[in-house]
């Protein structure tokens, strides 16, 4: 059974500063894995797509890697801005089922 | 382009009462796909449409129910309340049905907030 962990589950940095958020996975037959942004009663926003056969996709100040071999992705922010406060989660798509999401990680940027 | 819309975006009922959510996806979705987000469980997959077809469906007890319409509109239904059914609903939407070669990101709508008394 797929099981995907994010850790830290919070996190606080002063504005400025480059950070990098976990996540990993048990199972590495998965189709793609997502990152997310989910702002305070809102729903979700999709951030990043990493398909099983790519390393990495950018955004911006936004940068996603993937090692499936390993069971994990990372999310890189820089220069973090205020407006950068929210819950951050990954999902990983697989054969069977739809998104397996992990518990997120609280982000805290401070001005 | 409108994007994903739940409604009603808040809810209040009793133990034992039934509830219906709506969900109206991004037009051109064809798939749906719906999710109970509680602070202790997280985010956990319910049941997944596409072309009015159920594709995939969580790990949850009969007295969760959906559909989806030939427009794409879907509906999702608990019956029998209990409080732990309290959470909020997501729903999204996608162009196409995932898989190997997806690269059709999720776009989830503000949720409808239910909570069971």
């Amino acid at each position: 059974k797929q099981e995907v962990t994010q850790i830290p589950a919070a996190l606080s940095v002063p504005e400025g500063e480059n950070l990098v958020l976990n996540c990993s996975f048990t199972d590495s037959a998965i189709y793609n894995l997502q990152w997310f942004r989910q702002d305070p009663g809102k729903g979700l926003t999709s951030l990043l797509l990493i398909q099983s056969s790519q390393r990495e996709q950018t955004s911006g100040r936004l940068n996603a890697s993937l090692d499936k071999s390993s069971g994990r992705s990372t999310l890189y922010i820089a220069a973090s801005q205020p407006g950068d406060s929210a819950t951050y989660l990954c999902a990983v798509e697989q054969a069977g089922t739809a998104l397996i999401f992990g518990k997120g990680t609280t982000l805290s940027v401070s001005s | 382009k409108a994007g994903v819309t739940q409604t009603p975006r808040y809810l209040i009922k009793t133990r034992g009462q039934q509830v219906t959510l709506s969900c109206s996806p991004i037009s051109g979705h064809r798939s749906v796909s719906w999710y109970q987000q509680t602070p202790g469980q997280g985010l956990q997959f319910l049941f997944e449409y596409f072309s009015e077809t159920q594709r995939n469906k969580g790990n949850f007890p009969g007295r969760f129910s959906g559909r989806q319409f030939s427009n794409s509109r879907s509906e999702m239904n608990v019956s029998t309340l209990e409080l732990g059914d309290s959470a909020l609903y997501l729903c999204a939407s996608s162009v196409g049905t995932g898989g190997a070669f997806s690269n059709s990101p999720l776009h989830f709508g503000n949720g409808t907030r239910l909570t069971v008394t």
